[in-house]
């Protein structure tokens, strides 16, 4: 049984730049949340897709974005890309209606590097 | 709003030894909590959690400790392994997970 599952594993973009990073949520899932991890720092909670809505969202600009497909996976988006967005982004999946620890699956992300 | 804090960013413990890792949050009205381990190059991984109906919940080789007066958790690890060394996380579940900065492992073969 796969669990998340996010590509691409590495992605370098150039200041100014729009990046989209995917997430495949663990079998059984509906529910995807992102998160920023900053280098030697917690994850910091970005959004959460439920039903193809945003839920949730953070402390993050609007240049952040996301969306959720019908088959229950998701897309961060990023536009104007900052050399401050430089992160290890991370993607959590889990059954509706619970912050089910047993079930709140992470990938192992995907680290973006901004020059 | 919350904010989850711990009290050393790096703890080396020989092998064999037990070893300690502390968290202090901001927000009293919490009441469950996790510790998440994250080892180079892969997502957080459950270790246990606690709700704030408890003082004390043991796992596997680890304890979590809660102090709702003082809000503060402790991950005690028993007998420490090489497998150990990683990043620790405590998190503060509300209506969504706030995360501590980490305390980075390593263990001394």
């Amino acid at each position: 049984d796969a669990g998340v599952t996010q590509s691409p594993t590495h992605l370098i973009k150039t200041r100014g730049q729009q990046v989209t990073l995917r997430c495949s949520p663990k079998s059984g899932h509906d529910t995807v949340s992102w998160y920023q991890q900053a280098l030697g720092q917690g994850p910091q909670f970005i959004f959460q897709y439920y039903e193809e809505e945003e839920r949730q969202r953070g402390n993050f600009p609007d240049r952040f974005s996301g969306h959720q497909f019908p088959n229950y996976s998701s897309e961060l988006n990023v536009n104007a890309l900052l050399l401050g967005d430089s992160a290890l982004y991370l993607c959590a999946s889990s059954p509706h209606g619970q912050p089910d620890t047993y079930g709140y699956t992470f990938g192992s992300g995907t680290r973006l590097t901004v020059v | 709003g919350e904010s989850v804090g711990l009290h050393l960013p790096t703890l080396s413990v020989q092998e064999g030894d037990n070893s300690i890792i502390n968290c202090a949050y901001s927000n009293s009205a919490s009441d469950y909590f996790i510790w998440y381990k994250q080892e180079s190059g892969k997502g957080p991984q459950f270790i246990i959690d606690i709700r704030s109906n408890m003082d004390k919940r043991q796992g596997q080789r680890v304890t979590v400790l809660l102090n709702k007066t003082v809000k503060h958790l402790s991950l005690q690890i028993a007998a420490t392994q090489p497998g150990d060394s990683a990043v620790y996380f405590c998190a503060e579940i509300g209506n969504q997970f706030y995360f501590g900065t980490g305390t980075s492992l390593t263990v001394i073969p």
